[in-house]
């Protein structure tokens, strides 16, 4: 069973750095690709960037000089960092699998994350 | 970056009545189209992946279509549980993007 789940402080202040892990079971990181989205009210669903299944990585543009994503494969485990947030930032944060393309089969529950003081 | 657009921005429709939501990509993605259905307090849910093929556990009652620019996910005999949000997402290029969502209500 394809399982997804992530953790995190739920509460950043601004200007300080996010770091989210995401737990995956059911499949291998070294076979498919997992993802970081993001769902914000001002965005909506947004994309944030891939560790592809070789260990390379990829980014949205508009987070690349803020976002790094890793991983520890003997540990099922993948890894956002995030840094200078800001009240935008606010909202829940996915880790997800595709398998189809670039198209994502299954999603992790989510995490709310809170930019506030 | 790919820009999706999705119509009717929300609907209602009645207990066994047909609804059909639209998805239009800014460029041709060659069918890397998935439509999600999401829950509130929950993560979205894949239904149709490649436009039109449907997703494990999913029911027969959804259906995709669509090519080039324009995507369509069609829900005959609506039920109870399809009430929500339902998203559509192009994989053809980087980027992902994501459609603004269409709200599904009864009626």
């Amino acid at each position: 069973q394809v399982q997804l789940k992530e953790s995190g402080p739920g509460l950043v202040q601004p200007s300080q750095t996010l770091s989210l892990t995401c737990t995956v079971s059911g499949f291998s990181l070294t076979s498919y690709n997992v993802h970081w989205v993001r769902q914000t009210p001002g965005k909506g669903l947004e994309w944030m960037g891939v560790i592809w299944n070789g260990g390379n990585t990829d980014y949205n543009s508009a987070l690349k000089s803020r976002l790094s994503i890793s991983r520890d494969t003997s540990k099922s485990q993948l890894f956002l960092t995030m840094n200078s947030l800001q009240t935008e930032d606010t909202g829940i944060y996915y880790c997800s699998r595709n398998d189809y393309g670039g198209l994502i089969d299954y999603w992790g529950q989510g995490t709310l994350v809170t930019v506030s003081s | 970056d790919i820009q999706m657009t999705q119509s009717p921005h929300s609907l209602s429709a009645s207990l066994g009545e047909t609804v059909s939501i639209e998805c239009l990509a800014s460029e041709g993605i060659s069918n890397y189209l998935a439509w999600y259905q999401q829950k509130p307090g929950k993560s979205p849910q894949l239904l149709i992946y490649y436009a039109s093929s449907l997703h494990d556990g999913v029911p027969s009652r959804f259906s995709g279509s669509g090519s080039g620019t324009q995507y369509s996910l069609k829900i005959s005999n609506m039920q109870p549980e399809d009430e929500g949000l339902y998203y559509c997402q192009q994989g053809y290029k980087y980027p992902i993007t994501f459609g603004p969502g269409t709200k599904l209500e009864i009626k």
